[in-house]
């Protein structure tokens, strides 16, 4: 079973628009990182945030992190049509030598 | 190029067949990961190797699944008596361990497996 659970499965939005996306998970974790995957292709590493950092920027990214309630967001503001992507989270695991486990996804349209 | 390169992006072969996929890591990264996504699903892990010894394999990694990396460098990944069931996009990633629990794993670009 995955660990992370994405909110939306799936988001379509207007360029310009913000997008946000959550992610849960279920044990305690080292970190939490996002990845963006192209339709048929590779994952791209976006942000890592720590699981005692709280919140995180690069660039149009923002990543929050609350362990408390064990759950992530990402936020891309200032949306692009080269944004349409799957964004995936995955958590590295304290007991789990580094492995990721990945949730299903948020599938996400910038329409322009 | 110096990223993660997976060779060959797409492979077709027939049930029952043996397939191999390669995995070159970045250079210097002492950690690679394989993992397998099948469509509309998130990756899933499969094995990972520390230098050249293999350190955990997932249940996913049934027997007909071997990987290796002999010298520590590239890996290879091969399915023996392919099945329909095996078709999905295979990953590998690496990343380099400094000695502390966080590491960003860099993924390629994927092997894409076809089963007929």
């Amino acid at each position: 079973s995955q660990q992370g659970e994405e909110d939306p499965q799936a988001l379509s939005i207007q360029e310009g628009e913000n997008a946000t996306m959550n992610c849960s998970y279920k044990t305690s974790i080292n970190n939490l990182q996002w990845y963006r995957q192209n339709s048929g292709r590779g994952l791209v590493h976006l942000i890592l945030i720590r699981s005692n950092e709280r919140e995180k920027h690069s660039g149009r990214l923002r990543v929050t992190l609350d362990t408390s309630k064990k759950s992530s967001s990402l936020l891309i503001t200032a949306s692009r049509a080269a944004d349409t992507a799957s964004y995936f989270c995955a958590t590295d695991l304290k007991a789990a030598g580094n492995k990721l486990t990945f949730g299903g996804g948020t599938r996400v349209l910038v329409k322009p | 190029d110096t990223g993660v390169s997976q060779d060959p992006r797409h492979k077709i072969t027939k049930r029952g067949q043996n397939v191999t996929f390669r995995c070159d890591p970045i250079s210097e990264h002492n950690r690679l990961y394989w993992y397998r996504q099948t469509l509309g699903q998130g990756p899933e892990f499969l094995t990972y190797f520390q230098n050249e010894a293999q350190l955990e394999k997932s249940r996913l990694l049934s027997d007909r699944f071997s990987a290796e990396r002999p010298k520590g460098s590239f890996s290879t990944l091969e399915i023996q008596r392919t099945e329909q069931g095996d078709s999905a996009m295979y990953l590998c990633a690496s990343s380099l361990l400094r000695g502390g629990p966080t590491d960003t794993q860099y993924f390629g670009p994927g092997t894409r497996l076809t089963v007929l």
